[in-house]
């Protein structure tokens, strides 16, 4: 089974409606992330959780919020999606290691078009 | 803001032969990661470099770290048709908490 599962994997939705991504992790990690990639484009951080009383904002976290439900969830909802809101995003766990490793492992991603 | 900068932006070669991915940074860094997505899947991580280490080699993978230059390349070595993919360079900042900044990546196309 796939360490960091991201629902729904597809999604098509109207402007205005409300949308929730969700993220759960079996890594057993504390750091979790949202990310936006555009086309022909790197990763943009929405969102990061490093426990679940921890939540901080990302470079772009306008229009969004999230929801850290227990270590293993990390939710992430769009109020009112908008059309410049269609990307792909992806979920994201990581450890703190010792020596200040940090590599993070991606979920397959969630397409989300917003019509 | 993207903290990282790939170059160059899209690279094809024969199988075989070498390839080469740069990255450059602005700002100082605890340490400087690379890696791999398939089109449209997740990002896959390769190698992570910290910031006192100069080369580091895992297989057919080589990176490289100049500090002075706020730079890194990736090199691959004997290119394989499944190598072909995007590859993005991510720089973890010096502070507590270090969240990873993307480059805007390289895609490369190897030919079979």
């Amino acid at each position: 089974d796939a360490d960091v599962t991201q629902t729904p994997r597809n999604r098509i939705t109207k402007t205005g409606k409300r949308i929730m991504l969700e993220c759960s992790q079996t890594k057993g990690h504390d750091r979790m992330y949202w990310y936006r990639q555009d086309p022909g484009l790197g990763l943009q951080l929405i969102y990061y959780s490093f426990d679940v009383k921890d939540i901080n904002k990302g470079e772009i976290s306008d229009g969004y919020s999230v929801s850290r439900q227990a270590q293993a969830k990390f939710s992430l909802s769009l109020e009112s999606a908008i059309p410049n809101q269609t990307a792909l995003y992806f979920c994201a766990t990581s450890a703190e290691l010792a020596g200040g490793r940090n590599e993070q492992f991606f979920g397959p991603g969630t397409r989300l078009t917003v019509l | 803001s993207q903290q990282g900068e790939e170059d160059p932006q899209a690279l094809s070669i024969q199988e075989g032969e070498n390839a080469t991915m740069n990255c450059s940074y602005k700002t100082s860094i605890n340490n400087l990661q690379w890696y791999r997505q398939n089109s449209g899947r997740g990002l896959v991580h390769l190698i992570l470099i910290r910031s006192n280490e100069r080369e580091k080699h895992s297989g057919r993978l080589r990176v490289t770290l100049d500090t002075s230059k706020k730079s890194s390349s990736l090199l691959i070595t004997a290119s394989r048709a499944a190598d072909t993919a995007s590859y993005f360079c991510a720089t973890a900042g010096s502070g507590s908490a270090r969240q990873l900044t993307f480059g805007s990546g390289t895609q490369l196309t190897v030919l079979p």
